[in-house]
């Protein structure tokens, strides 16, 4: 059975900061890897999405790795803005089933 | 991006009526869509995924005969909560998926999610 967890679980740091969320996996058999963000009681924005074949993607500011030998992604956000607060979830994505990670709550302030 | 609508984004009823929530493509066809529950602060857990045009196949320990899901359509699917209990007070999110063969990235879309509280 899939287990994924992200670390930490909540991080609040000053406007400007370099940051990195990290997800680990316990079964590498995935067909892809994505990042979402999801707002207080909001749905979820898909941010990055990574092929099983991929190592990374980038989108803006935001880079995301993956590395399926150590059942490790890591979403790196560049020049953190207090408009990046939000909730960050990872999923990993077997045949058709998506299992989400437990979330990293992050908060950035001005 | 491919959209994904739900409604209504958030609905109040009293215990034991029954409530349904659609999730709709709307700018692609969908032949699987997935239902997930979200208790606050916890992260997404699936309900089950819903087929279009045969029953949906729910994840264990998800009642089948409470949360009715019906994919009538390649652009429709329907959860219906029925005789609503204030346990069944939740986020209930729906995904879908531009899925095809000649076009598979695999990528999910989400609703906005649903608000559902029973008084």
């Amino acid at each position: 059975k899939q287990e994924v967890t992200q670390i930490p679980a909540a991080l609040s740091v000053p406007e400007g900061e370099n940051l990195v969320l990290n997800c680990s996996f316990t079964d590498s058999a995935i067909y892809n890897l994505q990042w979402f963000r999801q707002d207080p009681g909001k749905g979820l924005t898909s941010l990055l999405l990574i092929q099983s074949s991929q190592r990374e993607q980038t989108s803006g500011r935001l880079n995301a790795s993956l590395d399926k030998s150590s059942g490790r992604s890591t979403l790196y956000i560049a020049a953190s803005q207090p408009g990046d607060s939000a909730t960050y979830l990872c999923a990993l994505q077997g045949f058709q089933k998506l299992v989400f990670g437990t979330g990293t709550r992050l908060l950035v302030s001005p | 991006g491919a959209v994904v609508s739900q409604h209504p984004s958030w609905v109040i009823c009293k215990s034991g009526t029954s409530v349904k929530i659609e999730c709709r493509s709307l700018d692609f066809q969908a032949t699987t869509m997935f239902w997930y529950r979200q208790f606050p602060k916890q992260s997404l857990m699936l309900m089950a995924t819903s087929n279009e045009g045969s029953k949906a196949t729910y994840e264990q320990g998800v009642e089948k005969d409470k949360f009715l899901i019906n994919h009538a359509s390649l652009t429709l699917s329907t959860l219906t909560v029925t005789s609503a209990h204030p346990e069944d007070s939740s986020f209930y999110i729906c995904s879908a998926s531009p899925w095809t063969s000649s076009t598979n990235t695999g990528e999910l879309f989400f609703g906005e999610g649903s608000r559902l509280t029973v008084l």
